[in-house]
């Protein structure tokens, strides 16, 4: 595709429900991390995936948050039994490599709120 | 930390001004990235600047480099309301296949 896209773009879910945060990233892009933005904060790290393995999972905050990646392309990122401090804008990127240093292109976006 | 750190937190000037946001980080690197966000959604890439340059420019976009003093800055100049965002530097940690971005800072320039 043209660029990195993410669904859905809003997401409102009741606490203790389990959502699930869609990515695609640019085709031909090996590399793909997923961020969390809360507000008016900086861009925390959650977890980075070469291919299909995820050699970098030490963002995750707990072990209600997973995420996996298939056929080297599409990622999910699954959040179980959300609480209200989960409420945050989820961003995902994609780079050619995953190599330090290498250009990300970024998604929209899915910004959560859980109620 | 190993991640950037962006100073100031926010800056406000007048249209046609220069904006210089600075960033400092604490081990050593390969690269450093600076990237734009509007209205709290996706980043936008701006410039990289390799480990071995010391000045960069693009556009009305200067970045520069002290591996010595491990820092860096970003300067825009003849700035436009449409450069209201906020700026995040990235430095690209030596063996480490991430970016850690900082807190960025909220530029806003005013008509």
């Amino acid at each position: 595709g043209a660029g990195v896209s993410q669904s859905p773009s809003n997401k409102v879910t009741e606490k203790g429900k389990d959502v699930e945060l869609r990515c695609d990233p640019i085709s031909g892009h090996t590399a793909l991390y997923w961020y969390r933005q809360s507000l008016g904060q900086g861009l925390e790290f959650l977890i980075y995936f070469q291919g299909n393995s995820a050699p970098d999972k030490s963002g995750l905050p707990s072990d209600r948050f997973s995420a996996e990646r298939t056929g080297g392309s599409v990622s999910t990122l699954t959040i179980q039994r959300t609480q209200q401090e989960d409420s945050a804008v989820y961003l995902c990127a994609s780079s050619l490599g995953g190599l330090a240093g290498g250009e990300q292109y970024f998604g929209p976006g899915t910004r959560l709120t859980v109620t | 930390s190993q991640q950037g750190e962006e100073d100031p937190q926010a800056l406000s000037i007048q249209e046609g001004e220069n904006a210089t946001m600075n960033c400092s980080y604490k081990t050593s690197i390969n690269n450093l990235q600076w990237y734009r966000q509007n209205s709290g959604r996706g980043l936008v890439h701006l410039i990289l600047i390799r480990s071995n340059e010391r000045e960069k420019h693009s556009g009305r976009l200067r970045v520069t480099l002290d591996t010595s003093k491990k820092s860096s800055s970003l300067l825009i100049t003849a700035s436009r309301a449409a450069d209201t965002a906020s700026y995040f530097c990235a430095p690209g940690i030596q063996g480490a296949q991430k970016l850690v971005f900082g807190q960025g800072t909220r530029l806003t320039i005013n008509p």
